[in-house]
């Protein structure tokens, strides 16, 4: 079974860190593209960012460029979302998801259940 | 990147079809094949139910059909049910001079009456 699921989300003050972990199981992680997208309380999903399945072509959103940073260790099947100067805006429910393709992007076919990072002081 | 648009609701009695559309700007919906759709049950983890505008994914119902036209894209559910009630979203790949990023729409809440 193809599974998705994310951890490390929190209660963290404003200008603090979080680093997401999503641990992919049941299919071949490295051969497929990753992202994170995410749901604010009571709002619509916002895609977040996407990594290729070998770290090549990674794209962000406009709201977290140089803020947040996306990688992957395919050893370990594991997807990563390193959050740096939070702010009470990015507080949402963070949702990994597998792509249907490797080298580039496609969809978001397969989605975890979320984690969810709080922002406040 | 601005948001896709689509409307807040949409309501259908059991069996009736029902129409969302999906309106974006030629710098995603018009011009990327990559338009994609989400049913999302609160709770839940999302569900893509069409993907590449018209592909549905293996296990997806045939009630769930995707089209285009010009700058929308248009999920149409037939046979509505009581389970199809949920939040869909419509989700494209967009384009501009400096960057590519994924849109989506704020959604639209499905009720079945």
């Amino acid at each position: 079974e193809v599974q998705l699921v994310e951890s490390g989300g929190g209660l963290v003050q404003p200008g603090r860190s979080l680093r997401l972990s999503c641990a992919a199981s049941g299919f071949t992680f490295d051969d497929y593209a990753m992202h994170w997208v995410r749901q604010a309380p009571g709002k619509g999903l916002e895609w977040v960012s996407g990594i290729s399945w070998n770290s090549g072509t990674i794209i962000y959103a406009d709201f977290v460029k140089g803020r947040f940073t996306i990688s992957r260790d395919n050893a370990k099947n594991s997807l990563y979302l390193q959050m740096t100067s939070l702010r009470a805006e990015d507080m949402a429910l963070y949702y990994c998801a597998k792509d249907i393709v490797g080298a580039g992007f496609d969809t978001f076919e397969i989605w975890g259940r979320g984690t969810m990072v709080t922002v406040s002081s | 990147q601005s948001a896709l648009t689509q409307p807040a609701s949409v309501s259908g009695s059991p069996g009736q079809s029902i129409t969302i559309s999906c309106t974006g700007t030629s710098s995603d919906v018009g011009t990327y094949d990559l338009v994609s759709w989400y049913q999302h049950h609160p709770g839940k983890a999302p569900k893509l139910i069409i993907y590449e505008v018209i592909k549905r994914p293996s296990g997806v119902s045939n009630r769930f059909s995707g089209s285009r036209s010009g700058n929308t894209a248009s999920l149409t559910i037939s046979g509505l049910q009581a389970e199809d009630e949920a939040d869909y979203y419509c989700s494209s790949y967009a384009g501009s001079s400096t960057s590519f990023v994924f849109v989506f729409t704020t959604g639209t809440k499905v009720t079945v009456l």
